[in-house]
């Protein structure tokens, strides 16, 4: 069985501020990890993905994270965010034994200007 | 291309009304899925198709009903619905099924934008 723990449900943040959302995720077998994006009233968008190599990954528009073993978690990190950020963003694992997704509870961000 | 389209955006129906959402998608996935997503919680998963089957269903209520015509449409029917089913559906798909031992876990699911339903 595995589980992804989202720590925050908010997390305010003034605009050009630097934002962490934390995952932590628990499983018995290799996972891969992934961060979706939700924007007021739509579905989920891939934000990034980490399958393997590298432990930093990084998205088109700013985002990173990274992969770390030991500590179990893949937080989520951008150095300046912007009042389109705001959105819910779920953080979800899936193990080589099947495709399917187990979500966190979310994250809600809330950029200010 | 990484497109899954879902019509209608939004439905408005009775409880005695029977209606139809609709997903397609044309990246030659042959995984398809239905979520339920109630507001301010992770999306929740309903059924899975694979190869144009249903291979799982995660105990939903048999007032929802999946359809899978071709490999590109999938189908999900509504009756007899309660005001507690209200939610925004959403449909994703996927290159490999689940459960497909030793690969599968590096495909990524990708997500309509879902059907924004209420049930009056």
């Amino acid at each position: 069985a595995q589980s992804v723990t989202q720590l925050d449900s908010q997390v305010p943040v003034f605009e050009e501020a630097p934002v962490e959302l934390r995952c932590n995720y628990s499983s018995s077998v290799s996972v891969y990890l992934f961060w979706y994006v939700q924007y007021p009233n739509q579905g989920l968008q891939l934000l990034l993905k980490y399958l393997s190599g590298s432990t930093l990954v990084e998205s088109i528009n700013g985002f990173e994270a990274e992969f770390n073993k030991s500590q179990t978690s893949f937080h989520l990190r951008k150095p300046s965010v912007h009042i389109s950020d705001t959105a819910e963003y779920f953080c979800a694992v899936k193990n080589n034994a099947g495709n399917m997704l187990t979500f966190g509870g979310g994250t809600r961000l809330m950029v200010k200007p | 291309d990484t497109e899954v389209t879902q019509t209608p955006k939004h439905l408005v129906m009775g409880m005695t009304n029977k209606k139809s959402l609709k997903c397609e998608q044309h990246m030659g996935h042959r995984a398809m899925y239905w979520y339920k997503q109630k507001a301010k919680k992770p999306p929740e998963l309903m059924f899975v198709y694979s190869y144009e089957k249903l291979s799982i269903n995660e105990s939903v209520p048999s007032r929802f009903s999946p359809e899978c015509p071709n490999s590109s449409l999938l189908n999900l029917h509504l009756h007899a619905l309660q005001p507690e089913d209200s939610a925004l559906y959403l449909c994703a798909s996927s290159q490999s099924p689940p459960g497909l031992a030793g690969g599968g876990g590096t495909d990524t699911q990708y997500f309509g934008p879902g059907t924004r339903l209420t049930v009056l």
